[in-house]
């Protein structure tokens, strides 16, 4: 079966440090994956999507980026967070209806 | 008008009461719908997908409307772990090819 795994799942950051969140999926071969946020009170956000190793699209230019250096594994990224990004990531890959989300991480940026 | 709009309640519910709450999607295209549920501080879990001809879970039932462009969850017989937040998602718009709703945020009381 199918599983996805996200760490850390909470995380407490000071303003300025740097951040990475690493999602890696098991019983799938080269899927789509995804990086959303959910900040409080708002809907999902596209942040990121991969087809593939080294391929990776940016939806929302900020101060985040990501890399996906093997087909399992997919790094969400920053070199210096801003209080706005604190939320819950998600990481998803596609099944062959809709999503299937991985158990999030939460981040608190002070 | 947003792509997908729910009405984020919250629904407060006496347990074994029926519910139901709809979703408007603004893209006629859209070919694909699903109901989310996403428990306090959890990932989004698939609930089910929306089907032109209505389809069924258990106490669960979704309807599409496509010439209104809206889809419907109903619930009977409602359970106190029915409390949760349903996301509404329809295929089209985004990069990702999907357009997730906000959320209404279902209370089921004892």
């Amino acid at each position: 079966s199918q599983t996805i795994h996200q760490w850390p799942a909470t995380l407490v950051q000071p303003v300025g440090s740097p951040l990475s969140l690493e999602c890696t999926v098991e019983g799938t071969s080269n899927p789509n994956l995804y990086w959303y946020r959910q900040a409080a009170g708002r809907g999902l956000q596209l942040l990121f999507y991969s087809v593939g190793i080294g391929q990776i699209s940016s939806e929302v230019p900020q101060n985040l980026s990501a890399s996906r250096p093997q087909d399992r594994q997919f790094i969400l990224s920053s070199k210096k967070l801003l209080l706005s990004d604190s939320g819950f990531y998600l990481c998803a890959w596609s099944v062959e209806r809709g999503r299937f989300f991985g158990p999030g991480t939460r981040l608190t940026v002070l | 008008r947003k792509e997908v709009e729910q009405d984020p309640g919250p629904f407060n519910v006496p347990e074994g009461a029926t519910v139901a709450f709809n979703c408007t999607y603004s893209n006629s295209a859209s070919q694909s719908f699903f109901w989310y549920r996403q428990d306090c501080r959890k990932e989004p879990k698939l609930l089910m997908s929306v089907y032109s001809s209505g389809n069924e879970d258990g106490r669960f039932t979704a309807q599409l409307n496509r010439a209104s462009q809206y889809i419907s969850l109903l619930i009977r017989d409602s359970k106190l772990s029915d409390s949760a937040t349903y996301l509404c998602v329809v295929s089209g718009g985004g990069a990702d090819g999907l357009t997730f709703g906000k959320g209404t945020h279902l209370i089921i009381q004892p």
